[in-house]
Parts: C-alpha cells; sequence; structure tokens
C-alpha cells in the first residue's frame, strides 16, 4: 500500500533556530515528490517539486531535498510568518492525471 | 498566475438539507479538477476527480449519490453534499492543474477552502 508519513507531527522553534522536517514515503512508483504550506482555513500553497534522488530547491529560508526514501524540508532562521502545516505529496507514476498521496502534515510554530 | 476560486468559504446548515460548493479556475481552463476532504489536524483525502463533460471518478468508500460532483464547463466544478448530517462537516478543498504552465514548477492549484458545518 502506498504510504507517505511526515515527522514530526509538531514542531516550535524559536526565531532563527533551522531544523527539518522529514516526509518518509512507501509507494510503487514515484512520479514526483510536492512540498506545500498551509495556513489555518486555506488551501495548500506549492512551494517545491522534487523529481529524482540528489536533487534540491531552494526558496527563501526553504530548501527541499529528496532522496530514494524520503526528502526532508530543511527552514534555515525561520521567522514567524514560516509558521504553518507543512504537506508532503507523491505523485504516482501509474496514477499520473490523477492526484497525489498526501502525507499527514506537519505543523511549524515558530516563536519570536 | 493559475488561480482557483472556491465559493462560499463558510456555510453552516441544517441536517437533512444540502448545500453546493463551487470550484472555479480563473484564470485557466480545466478538464480536470479534484475534490479534497480534510479532517483538524489531518491530511488531504482525495474524494473524487472531476471530469468536464463526464462523470466523475469517486475514491473507494466516497458516496456518490452523497457527493455529486458537476463538471459543466472548463472552468468550473461543483461538489453537492446532499442531505448533509453533522458527520459531513469538514473542510472541502478543490484543486487543479494549468496545462498551459509547467507543472514541476507550479504543481497542482489548490482553492482557498469551504469549511462545511451541518448542525
Amino acid at each position: 500500500e502506498d504510504q507517505v508519513t511526515q515527522s514530526p507531527e509538531a514542531l516550535r522553534l524559536q526565531e532563527g533556530e533551522s531544523s527539518s522536517l522529514n516526509c518518509s514515503y512507501t509507494v510503487s512508483g514515484l512520479r514526483g515528490l510536492f512540498w506545500y504550506r498551509q495556513d489555518p482555513g486555506k488551501g495548500p500553497e506549492f512551494l517545491f517539486t522534487l523529481y529524482s534522488a540528489g536533487e534540491e530547491k531552494e526558496k527563501e529560508r526553504l530548501k527541499a531535498t529528496l532522496t530514494k526514501k524520503e526528502s526532508f524540508l530543511h527552514i534555515t532562521a525561520p521567522k514567524p510568518e514560516d509558521s504553518a502545516t507543512y504537506l508532503c505529496a507523491v505523485h504516482l507514476r501509474e496514477n499520473y492525471g490523477q492526484n497525489f498521496v498526501f502525507g499527514p502534515g506537519t505543523r511549524l510554530s515558530v516563536l519570536p | 498566475g493559475a488561480v482557483v476560486s472556491q465559493h462560499p468559504s463558510r456555510v453552516i446548515c441544517k441536517s437533512g438539507t444540502s448545500v453546493k460548493i463551487e470550484c472555479r479556475s480563473l484564470d485557466f481552463q480545466a478538464t480536470t479538477m479534484f475534490w479534497y476532504r480534510q479532517f483538524p489536524k489531518k491530511s488531504l483525502m482525495l474524494m473524487a476527480t472531476s471530469n468536464e463533460g463526464s462523470k466523475a471518478t469517486y475514491e473507494q468508500g466516497v458516496e456518490k449519490d452523497k457527493f455529486l460532483i458537476n463538471h459543466a464547463s472548463l472552468t468550473l466544478s461543483t461538489l453537492t453534499v446532499t442531505s448533509a448530517h453533522p458527520e459531513d462537516s469538514s473542510f472541502y478543498i478543490c484543486s487543479a492543474r494549468d496545462s498551459g504552465r509547467q507543472f514541476s514548477s507550479y504543481g497542482y492549484t489548490f482553492g482557498s477552502g469551504t469549511r462545511l458545518t451541518v448542525v
């Protein structure tokens, strides 16, 4: 069964305290791995897509990396506005044109 | 950029009534849209894939007679929750893909969600 897990479930950081979020997946055929940010009461907002092991993408304080079994979202010197739930989703090869399997998310709180 | 508008953002309805949620792609055409349901502090669960001009494809366990989906145009999909009950209370989100933009750079675009409360 295709499965996506994320850890930790929740994370509290002080402003400026860097950390990493983990997304682990067990799927039959990975076409791509997506990271989204979701604010309370809002829809997910696209951050990154990763397609192959070793690939890295950066955007401001965020950097996403991918291995064959997991992806990391590194947050460098976070600010309170980075507080949100971060979701990863795998796009399955045989289901292309359909949709993702989402992980449960990591709720990030950055304290000033 | 690609924008998906979802309406209403919040709705409260009485048990037994029906509620319609609209999902519109504002600046692109979407032959396929997706409907998700999200419980508090939980992830998004795909309910169905909405196909313009044809029947929706429902995920296992989703009652198609309860969650009616209509995709009558290339920019509009609607989800109607029929005979709503309190257990249908949830956050419903739609998404679509702008085929005119590179998928690897933009992914799917999500609506802002609809909070349904059935009392």
